[in-house]
């Protein structure tokens, strides 16, 4: 069983939909959680990151976790075009290394 | 400020023959991480650098990788007697452990393809 499970999709969706996308991890440990986003051919670049449980706004995105379920979501609202893309969750212990799920593919059609 | 930078961006390479990838990460970044990113996957971990500590070797796939930092800054990941199945983009990032952002940041990779 991997640490991280991410649906890989794709996940399409018309112009102005609300998306969301999950994860679940299995290792009580993790404390940090984080949301990556991957343009064709790019490295991936960080969106948001939320330590422990709760939710974490930031304009049209906002990331939660629920530790109790081990529960991670990442919800964009108004999607556009522009962030069709891969979407990456990652979760770490501490100060060490990252483990990421294998990424959603969004397709947000005009 | 300048982000993680990586060479070559491109690497063609005959089955059998050896390379090397570099990765240049963000100054003072202490953290240094390469990642292994094959089509249609995610990222697989293949090494961890810490500052001085030993590195976490936990993901290399086989002993034909080996990477190494000198200096606590620029590393390099070596592929010796590549296969087809190396054929992947390798990611390096790095982090800063010591603020409050515990994100690590990505370069571009390098697209390795074993012919």
């Amino acid at each position: 069983q991997k640490e991280v499970e991410q649906d890989p999709g794709p996940l399409s969706v018309p112009e102005g939909a609300i998306v969301s996308l999950n994860c679940t991890y299995s290792n009580s440990a993790f404390q940090y959680f984080m949301w990556y986003r991957q343009y064709s051919r790019k490295g991936p670049e960080l969106l948001m990151y939320t330590y422990s449980s709760g939710n974490k706004e930031d304009g049209r995105f906002t990331a939660q976790v629920d530790k109790s379920s081990k529960y991670i979501s990442l919800f964009i609202r108004d999607s556009q075009p522009s962030d069709s893309a891969t979407y990456l969750c990652a979760a770490r212990p501490g100060l060490n290394k990252f483990y990421f799920g294998s990424g959603t593919k969004l397709n947000v059609k005009p | 400020g300048a982000g993680v930078s990586q060479s070559p961006s491109n690497k063609v390479t005959e089955k059998g023959k050896d390379v090397e990838l570099r990765c240049d990460p963000i100054s003072g970044h202490t953290a240094l991480y390469w990642y292994r990113q094959s089509l249609g996957q995610g990222l697989e971990f293949l090494i961890y650098f810490q500052g001085n500590s030993a590195p976490d070797k936990s993901g290399l796939p086989s002993d034909r990788f080996s990477a190494e930092r000198t200096g606590g800054s620029v590393s390099t990941l070596t592929i010796q007697r590549t296969q087809q199945e190396d054929s992947a983009v390798y990611l390096c990032a790095s982090s800063s452990p010591g603020t409050s952002n515990f994100s690590q940041y990505f370069g571009p990779g390098t697209r390795l393809t074993v012919t």
